[in-house]
């Protein structure tokens, strides 16, 4: 079967630098997407990976190893707004998206 | 760039209320547009993938005939809860992505928090 595996929830502090792991088993494999979703709100495109390294984005940086089937989302210089929850969401092999159960992260002042 | 739209944003009716749901891409086309469902401190459900001129595909165990999905156009879908009960009291999203970009990512609404009293 598909599977996507992110942690359900972690706690950062503000001012400091943290590591969301994502960890997936699809059938095919055509780019992974980390979405930022506030409570309430709907998801918002933060990141795309479709080839092994890092790619990085102001903030926040996202790794990709294929043949490893992992990833990550790095996110410095916390600020309180970046409390959500990360979506890791992988399109396979039909170019739909398989979406992680996501990570809520709490950042503490 | 890449806006979509999706209206209403809150919707309060009674029980056996018909509800649509509009979902528009605003500055480019989208051959492809999908229906999510969230329940509350859960992950994003499919419920169906709306293609452009055909019948949407239903993810397992969403009813066909509840949620009525058209897309009549490159830039509009609809989903219509019919006889909406409170346990489909949920925030429904669309997501659009720019036909024949298979490697961009999804764009959301805003969703629509839907509540059946």
């Amino acid at each position: 079967g598909q599977n996507i595996d992110q942690p359900t929830e972690m706690t950062a502090t503000e001012g400091a630098i943290v590591q969301i792991n994502c960890t997936y088993q699809t059938s095919g494999f055509n780019g992974l997407f980390w979405y930022q979703q506030h409570a309430g709100e709907a998801p918002t495109f933060l990141s795309y990976n479709v080839l092994d390294g890092l790619e990085e984005k102001g903030r926040f940086s996202s790794f990709l190893s294929r043949s490893k089937g992992y990833s990550y989302l790095l996110l410095k210089e916390l600020q309180m707004k970046d409390s959500a929850s990360y979506l890791c969401a992988v399109k396979g092999s039909n170019y739909q998206l398989i979406w992680g159960a996501g990570t809520k992260l709490i950042i503490k002042p | 760039g890449a806006v979509v739209s999706q209206h209403p944003s809150r919707v309060i009716c009674k029980s056996g209320t018909s509800v649509k749901i509009e979902c528009r891409s605003l500055d480019f086309q989208a051959t492809t547009m999908f229906w999510y469902r969230q329940f509350p401190k859960q992950s994003l459900m499919l419920m169906a993938t709306s293609n452009e001129g055909s019948k949407a595909t239903y993810e397992q165990g969403v009813e066909k005939d509840k949620f009525l999905i058209n897309h009549a156009s490159l830039t509009l879908s609809t989903l219509t809860v019919t006889s909406a009960h409170p346990e489909d009291s949920s925030f429904y999203i669309c997501s659009a992505r720019d036909s024949g970009q298979e490697s961009q990512p999804q764009h959301f609404g805003d969703g629509t928090r839907l509540s059946i009293l």
